[in-house]
């Protein structure tokens, strides 16, 4: 079993679609981070999150401790978001990672 | 300064071969990391430093597989002699501390044929 575990595995929405993917660990952590791939295979982190909510442009990302669960929201999509979004969270020493969200956006 | 700087960008080599792929952080990050990517297992961690020092190996596969940071400004990570089953795309990774975000090198792409 994955510690953690992301949802949808593959998402595909038009241009300006409001997107949510989802994660949900199995662990007590100390940190979750959402990190993005692109096609190219470069990894950019796009947040780190040890409770609530963070924004960043049109990119939230919220987290409950309790639900062990995360959620990546995207506004007003756009093609250029399309790449592979990683959910991963460390516990003291450790690093887990979910398998990831690969993400289309059609214009 | 220009973000993670990892070499070569690809690497194509025999089995049994050694290979050697290098890093060079942000500076003033005092945490570096080493991954692995493949289609079959995903992204891993296979070790971080701290201040030059590994914290944590257990990711490392094999023993064929060594990494050291003999200053905060070059990692390396070795492995040999080198298997098939190696070839993946190896990210380093390197944070202000291990409460801050990560920033992610391009990647090596290994083939061992």
């Amino acid at each position: 079993k994955n510690e953690v575990e992301q949802s949808p595995q593959n998402l595909t929405a038009q241009e300006g679609e409001f997107i949510t993917i989802n994660c949900s660990y199995s662990v007590g952590i100390s940190a979750l981070h959402w990190l993005q791939q692109h096609p190219g295979g470069g990894i950019v982190s796009l947040f780190m999150l040890s409770s609530g909510k963070k924004k960043h442009g049109r990119l939230i990302a919220t987290i409950n401790i309790q639900e062990k669960h995360s959620s990546l929201h995207i506004t007003a999509s756009h093609p250029r978001d399309s790449a592979v979004y990683i959910c991963a969270v460390r516990r003291g020493n450790q690093f887990y990672f979910g398998t990831g969200t690969s993400l289309t956006v059609i214009p | 300064d220009a973000g993670v700087i990892q070499s070569p960008r690809h690497e194509v080599t025999e089995m049994g071969q050694e290979v050697t792929l290098r890093c060079k952080p942000i500076s003033g990050h005092d945490y570096l990391f080493w991954y692995r990517q493949t289609m079959m297992r995903g992204l891993e961690l296979l070790i971080y430093f701290n201040n030059n020092v590994p914290i944590d190996d257990s990711g490392m596969p094999e023993d064929r597989f060594s990494a050291k940071m003999p200053n905060a400004s070059f990692s390396t990570l070795k492995i040999q002699p080198s298997e098939p089953r190696d070839s993946a795309v190896y990210f380093c990774a390197s944070s202000r501390d291990r409460n801050t975000e990560a920033f992610f090198g391009q990647g090596t792409r290994l083939t061992v044929v």
